[in-house]
């Protein structure tokens, strides 16, 4: 079985700086990655996914994130951050030929000011 | 073209009760997935329905079920409501069912609360 490993619940970090937020999976098999965003009372929204090519995927808002196939990693990076991304963040894997997504438990960013 | 519509938004219920959700997908897409989001949990997968027939089923009992009508909307239903159903239900829609490349597009969700 697959599952994901979303190391940080909570992320604080000042306006402008940079941010980092993890994500580790397990499976034996060939998986997809995505990142989805979800603001207060909304559903979620994908920031981006890795299919297959590059292994630096750029996503929307300016975020991006790097495969790490031999380190299962899918982690989940801004080089400087706004209010207005405060929101939780999951990281989710979908193996290929499965129809459901797994998620993380989640990674709340919270920006100061 | 609109986003993925989920009716209520809120409901409280109690226990014992049933209840039912109600997922309009986007306009186009045959796929319907249900998810439900505690935060004990995080986020669980419930199932999909594609062209009115299920074709997934996450680790849930019985007493949650669903269905997809010919307009591709879906209706998910848990009955005998327990206390640890009160759950963020979110519905997400897609253009098929297989692949990667076509996007699940979530709704806003259905807050339901069993007291």
């Amino acid at each position: 079985a697959q599952s994901v490993t979303q190391l940080d619940s909570q992320v604080p970090v000042f306006e402008e700086a940079p941010v980092e937020l993890r994500c580790n999976y397990s499976s034996s098999v060939s998986v997809y990655l995505f990142w989805y965003v979800q603001y207060p009372n909304q559903g979620l929204q994908l920031l981006l996914k890795y299919l297959s090519g590059s292994t630096l995927v750029k996503g929307i808002n300016g975020f991006e994130a790097e495969f790490n196939k031999s380190q299962t990693s899918f982690h989940l990076r801004k080089p400087s951050v706004h209010i207005s991304d405060t929101a939780e963040y999951f990281c989710a894997v979908k193996v290929q030929g499965a129809q459901k997504l797994v998620f993380g438990q989640g990674t709340r960013l919270t920006i100061n000011p | 073209k609109a986003g993925v519509t989920q009716t209520p938004r809120y409901l409280i219920k109690t226990r014992g009760q049933q209840v039912t959700l109600s997922c309009s997908p986007i306009s186009g897409h045959r796929s319907v997935s249900w998810y439900q989001q505690t935060p004990g949990q995080g986020l669980q997968f419930l199932f999909e329905y594609f062209s009115e027939t299920q074709r997934n089923k996450g680790n849930f009992p019985g007493r949650f079920s669903g269905r997809q009508f010919s307009n591709s909307r879906s209706e998910m239903n848990v009955s005998t409501l327990e206390l640890g159903d009160s759950a963020l239900y979110l519905c997400a829609s897609r253009y098929s069912s297989g692949g990667p490349y076509n996007e699940q597009f979530f709704g806003p969700g259905t807050r339901l609360t069993v007291l």
